[in-house]
């Protein structure tokens, strides 16, 4: 299947920094990619969906200011943490579609962000 | 937001012993799938089915999607330690390509 890569995978950051969690398509193409959030022991909650080359689309209740993506190519979206702080930890997970038609998606390994 | 619950939270069984997922959802869908995740890890996609389909195969695994109930279920026929996971559905509804999960069944399997 397609492979899609998370970078990094774990992160340790002291509060007010920001960290930046790069999504790569490694064998395809993806205009469209998704970043997901998870709590322990909960569900994946979508946060954003990002679209190559214009602004992404943001789910209700989560801050576009705090949780910056960029889209620039075909292969790669970006999430930012902006200004971190100890409740932004999580696991946070991209996912993206080698097939719009299918429904299909393809997922990262996650990223664990822990703020101190 | 979630699109619907799982049930049982957690399943703990044999090796060798079937185990059986229920999800239910809320609003039409165009397709439901499973996927598993071991801790910490990302997710795997398990099998896709199709709103005009009723049951679907691929391997040790078997789902059925019940529109009119708003349910699907996964079972993992003769379970093995290595299937100890967490499982989710997620379905697929309108226009939208993004998934919406449900809220997952922990499932260990004691060798």
């Amino acid at each position: 299947g397609a492979v899609v890569s998370q970078h990094p995978s774990w992160v340790i950051c002291k509060s007010g920094t920001s960290v930046k969690i790069e999504c790569r398509s490694l064998d395809f193409q993806a205009t469209t990619m998704f970043w997901y959030r998870q709590f322990p022991k909960q569900s994946l909650m979508l946060m954003a969906t990002s679209n190559e080359g214009s602004k992404a689309t943001y789910e209700q209740g989560v801050e576009k200011d705090k949780f910056l993506i960029n889209h620039a190519s075909l292969t790669l979206s970006t999430l930012t943490v902006t200004s971190a702080h100890p409740e932004d930890s999580s696991f946070y997970i991209c996912s993206a579609s080698q097939d719009p038609g299918t429904g299909e998606l393809f997922f990262g390994e996650g990223s664990r962000l822990t703020v101190l | 937001s979630q699109q619907g619950e799982e049930d049982p939270q957690a399943l703990s069984i044999q090796e060798g012993e079937n185990a059986t997922m229920n999800c239910s959802y809320k609003t039409s869908i165009n397709n439901l799938q499973w996927y598993r995740q071991n801790s910490g890890r990302g997710l795997v996609h398990l099998i896709l089915i199709r709103s005009n389909e009723r049951e679907k195969h691929s391997g040790r695994l078997r789902v059925t999607l019940d529109t009119s109930k708003k349910s699907s279920s996964l079972l993992i026929t003769a379970s093995r330690a290595a299937d100890t996971a967490s499982y989710f559905c997620a379905t697929v509804s309108g226009s939208a390509r993004q998934l919406t999960f449900g809220s997952g069944t922990q499932l260990t399997v004691l060798p």
